[in-house]
């Protein structure tokens, strides 16, 4: 869906703890669906992906879950670190829209010490 | 660092002006795209070239032009400057035409005043 950088969620964790960042996308035509990471004065750095028919894809200390009947992402990160601090955003490519990747509106995480 | 290169960081001009943003995208890459990112509206996609040919458009207004050339370096060129397009610009690469994986570069400020 279109992106809303005001106002944007935002979740806060204590170090060690495991995170969840939720993302509602809304074109089921979507062959591919992405979390990017992006840190304060950064670019967007990819984390994940997940191919839309699978539904769960794990990576190093991230999990990515899919769930296409209520068109929902999440990123689970284990054992939180203070330099994951960013922000989250998911994305989806393919079908019509290959070529180019469609952000979501993007998650505050917080990690503290 | 993503191996994408962005000048200038920063660009303050006046309405009215018009601006040219360069990208290096990584060696080997191929694909370049453009995205704007600015508080109201998100990560948006703007244009994608693919081995010198425009392969992707984005809603990128018609003020707006960019094109790849044969070393494959990237300009975004931005004309007739209004207080809305204050904005960061991001270049990305990748070596093929889509796919999830788009490495950013460190994106130029934008400022109209």
């Amino acid at each position: 869906g279109e992106s809303v950088g005001l106002h944007l969620p935002t979740l806060s964790v204590q170090e060690g703890d495991n995170s969840i960042i939720n993302c509602a996308y809304s074109n089921s035509a979507s062959d591919y669906f992405i979390w990017y990471k992006q840190e304060s004065g950064k670019g967007p750095q990819f984390i994940i992906d997940i191919r839309s028919n699978m539904d769960k894809r794990q990576g190093q200390r991230v999990t990515v879950l899919l769930n296409k009947t209520v068109k929902h992402l999440s990123l689970q990160i284990a054992a939180t670190q203070p330099g994951d601090s960013a922000v989250y955003f998911c994305a989806e490519t393919g079908g019509t829209s290959y070529g180019k990747l469609t952000f979501g509106q993007g998650t505050i995480l917080t990690v503290h010490p | 660092d993503s191996g994408v290169t962005q000048t200038p960081k920063h660009l303050i001009t006046a309405t009215g002006q018009r601006v040219t943003l360069r990208c290096s995208p990584r060696s080997g890459d191929l694909s370049v795209y453009w995205y704007q990112q600015s508080l109201d509206q998100g990560l948006q996609f703007l244009i994608q070239y693919y081995n010198g040919e425009e392969r992707a458009k984005g809603n990128i207004l018609e003020r707006f032009s960019a094109q790849q050339f044969p070393d494959l370096h990237s300009e975004l060129n931005l004309s007739s400057l209004e207080l809305g397009d204050s904005a960061l610009y991001f270049c990305a690469s990748s070596v093929r035409s889509g796919g999830t994986e788009a490495f950013f570069g460190q994106g130029t400020r934008l400022t109209v005043v």
